[in-house]
This record gives structure tokens, C-alpha cells and sequence, in this order.
């Protein structure tokens, strides 16, 4: 079993929805939550970071960490073509030199 | 601000050649970098650990003297491949983590390497 599990997808959306993207762990150390969105052939974007339980937003973009049920979550509030990429999501744990363990990415793409 | 940028963007060489890929954080100090590959449809693999004025800590797997890494400054780490092969052709992408805390990495735009 991975230690970050996360659907690859991929996920067709049109554009205008409402996007949820999802990741789970195993590692309970876990402490701090980000969420990168990749281009093809472009290196990761810093999308959302958190820092152990609750919700942030940012714009259209709201993320959410469940640490008891280990399971965090993004949401693309309003999706646009131009959110279609890679979404990755990574943790790391306090003290852990913020080496980052990343999910597998999920594909989306957001349709006229 | 946490800008990372990479040179070259695109490399092609030829079998048993080196090539060395620059990493450079362009507004912020980084006491650690990383390097990753990263095969098409697939994630991130994390290669080495670069901490600014000692070695790198290579991931299991990852042959040191095959991808030799420097991390001379605060905003400055290279990757040399040394001897490459065509199995070494990929996608290769270094980020950087803030020198005062926090644990996030910001990536640079990545290199595609190809070796003929």
C-alpha cells in the first residue's frame, strides 16, 4: 500500500463545475498539506498549502484536511478550461528535513 | 516571489556525454533543494537532497556517481549526469524549500534530457 493514495483519473468536467480532487495517507505524521497543479512538461505549481486540520481558500480554490479520517481534499469552485493539468498532492512530516510525499496525481480536464 | 528557474530547459547529447543541469532560486535563499525525475503519466520521483555546503543524500536506488549533484550557494544547485545513456532520457526537475522554515517546495520548470 502507498502511503499517499489519489485517483489518477483521468476526470472530464465541463467547464463551469464544481471539481473535487482527493488524496488519502496512512502515515498519521503527516502534518503539513499541499496541493501542486502540473502542465504538461512543466514542473509543479504551488497551489494550496495547509497546515494540519481544517479549510483554506484561495479564489476559486478551497482545500480541506481531515487528519482523523486521514483524507484531504481541493475543490475548483467555477472550473475553467484553463484548469485543466496534473493535480498533485503532497505532505510532509514536522522535522522530516520537508522531504514531500506526493500522490500520483490525478488528470483533468475541464471541457467547453 | 519563490521563483525557481532551470538551464537548460531542453538538452539532447549524445551516448557516454555529460551533461550538467543548473537550479537556481532567483528571490529567496534555499538552504535545501531537491532533484526529481519524472516519467511521462507518472509522478515525481525524488532523486537527491541537497543541502547548501554539504553532500547530497541520494534516495535508495539513485547512483551517486551517475548523477552528480553540487549545491555551492544558497541559490545555486547543479545535477551532472555523467555518462548518459538513452535510459537516463527523461524529465528531470529541482525545487528549492525556504531557508527559514516552512515545508513547502517550489519547482523550477523542469528539463527534458535526451540522450541519443
Amino acid at each position: 500500500q502507498k502511503e499517499v493514495e489519489q485517483d489518477p483519473g483521468p476526470l472530464s468536467v465541463p467547464e463551469g463545475a464544481i471539481v473535487s480532487l482527493n488524496c488519502t495517507y496512512s502515515n498519521s505524521a503527516f502534518q503539513y498539506f499541499m496541493w501542486y497543479r502540473q502542465y504538461s512538461r512543466k514542473g509543479p505549481e504551488l497551489l494550496m498549502y495547509t497546515y494540519s486540520s481544517g479549510n483554506k481558500e484561495d479564489g476559486r480554490f478551497t482545500a480541506q484536511v481531515d487528519k482523523s479520517s486521514k483524507y484531504i481534499s481541493l475543490f475548483i469552485r467555477d472550473s475553467q478550461p484553463s484548469d485543466s493539468a496534473t493535480y498533485l498532492c503532497a505532505m510532509s512530516v514536522a522535522g522530516g528535513g520537508n522531504k514531500l510525499t506526493f500522490g500520483t496525481g490525478t488528470q483533468l480536464k475541464v471541457e467547453l | 516571489g519563490a521563483v525557481v528557474s532551470q538551464h537548460p530547459s531542453w538538452v539532447i547529447c549524445k551516448s557516454g556525454t555529460s551533461v550538467k543541469i543548473e537550479c537556481r532560486s532567483l528571490d529567496f535563499q534555499a538552504t535545501t533543494m531537491f532533484w526529481y525525475r519524472q516519467f511521462p503519466k507518472q509522478s515525481l520521483m525524488l532523486m537527491a537532497t541537497s543541502n547548501e555546503g554539504s553532500k547530497a543524500t541520494y534516495e535508495q536506488g539513485v547512483e551517486k556517481d551517475k548523477f552528480l549533484i553540487n549545491h555551492a550557494s544558497l541559490t545555486l544547485s547543479t545535477l551532472t549526469v555523467t555518462s548518459a545513456h538513452p535510459e537516463d532520457s527523461s524529465f528531470y526537475i529541482c525545487s528549492a524549500s525556504l531557508a527559514l522554515g516552512g515545508h513547502t517546495q517550489y519547482f523550477g520548470p523542469g528539463t527534458r534530457l535526451t540522450v541519443l
